[in-house]
């Protein structure tokens, strides 16, 4: 079973910031957050991850609270063909036991309007 | 350059036949995974696969067998499919194994009659 929960569908107007809501309050102390999102038809697609500190790449920045309770995905300049499901993982990033992989959970439908 | 593609992109077959869905990455990965989508969007690790190690999901049919020729290849193979394997498969790479980082093929289609 997943271990995040995420709102199951958000709006956001076009060229506007879209802040996506994660929370995985049982997260482990060797456990990283990673964003990924998948377009209609798609394949999955690798977002952004981090452990504790904030991070900023080419697609979005990923803010973690202090307590590493919760996480928020911002895209800053939201454009139409961000319109997808977004998945928040929590995922130890090691060789642990098990089939390795991703646990995807429901996501996020985020629906950016014109 | 794509770099972890499948083929077929479509598959529509009878219940009961075999059938086998291949995927390549150029990425130099060391990992390759299958994932499967069902009709409801949920995706879910099948296997893994690093230096001819296989790592399986439990649930995961016997029927289904991945295949490596090499690092850069994981085939996956179903026989006597049924009805409930109608699903989209993925593909997927990474660096090593345990490392969350995956880049996904587009995603085979399958549907059985």
């Amino acid at each position: 079973d997943a271990k995040t929960t995420q709102p199951p569908s958000m709006d956001c107007a076009e060229g506007r910031a879209a802040n996506l809501p994660c929370n995985h309050s049982t997260i482990s102390g060797n456990e990283y957050v990673y964003w990924y999102r998948q377009i209609h038809s798609q394949g999955p697609q690798y977002i952004i991850h981090g452990l504790k500190n904030n991070e900023t790449n080419e697609m979005a920045s990923l803010i973690i609270t202090e307590d590493r309770k919760s996480s928020t995905l911002i895209l800053p300049h939201a454009t139409l063909r961000d319109t997808a499901v977004y998945y928040c993982i929590v995922s130890a990033n090691d060789s642990g036991g098990g089939a390795d992989g991703l646990t995807f959970g429901k996501g996020t439908h985020l629906i950016i309007q014109p | 350059d794509t770099a972890v593609s499948q083929t077929p992109k479509y598959l529509v077959t009878q219940m009961g036949n075999d059938k086998s869905i291949k995927c390549e990455q150029n990425l130099g990965h060391d990992t390759m995974y299958w994932y499967k989508q069902d009709s409801k969007k949920f995706l879910k690790i099948m296997f893994s696969y690093n230096n001819k190690e296989l790592i399986i999901n439990e649930t995961v049919p016997n029927r289904f067998s991945p295949k490596s020729p090499d690092k850069a290849h994981l085939n996956l193979h179903i026989n006597s499919l049924e009805l409930g394997d109608s699903a989209v498969y993925f593909c997927a790479s990474s660096l090593s194994r345990g490392q969350e980082t995956q880049y996904f093929g587009p995603g085979t289609r399958l549907l059985v009659l």
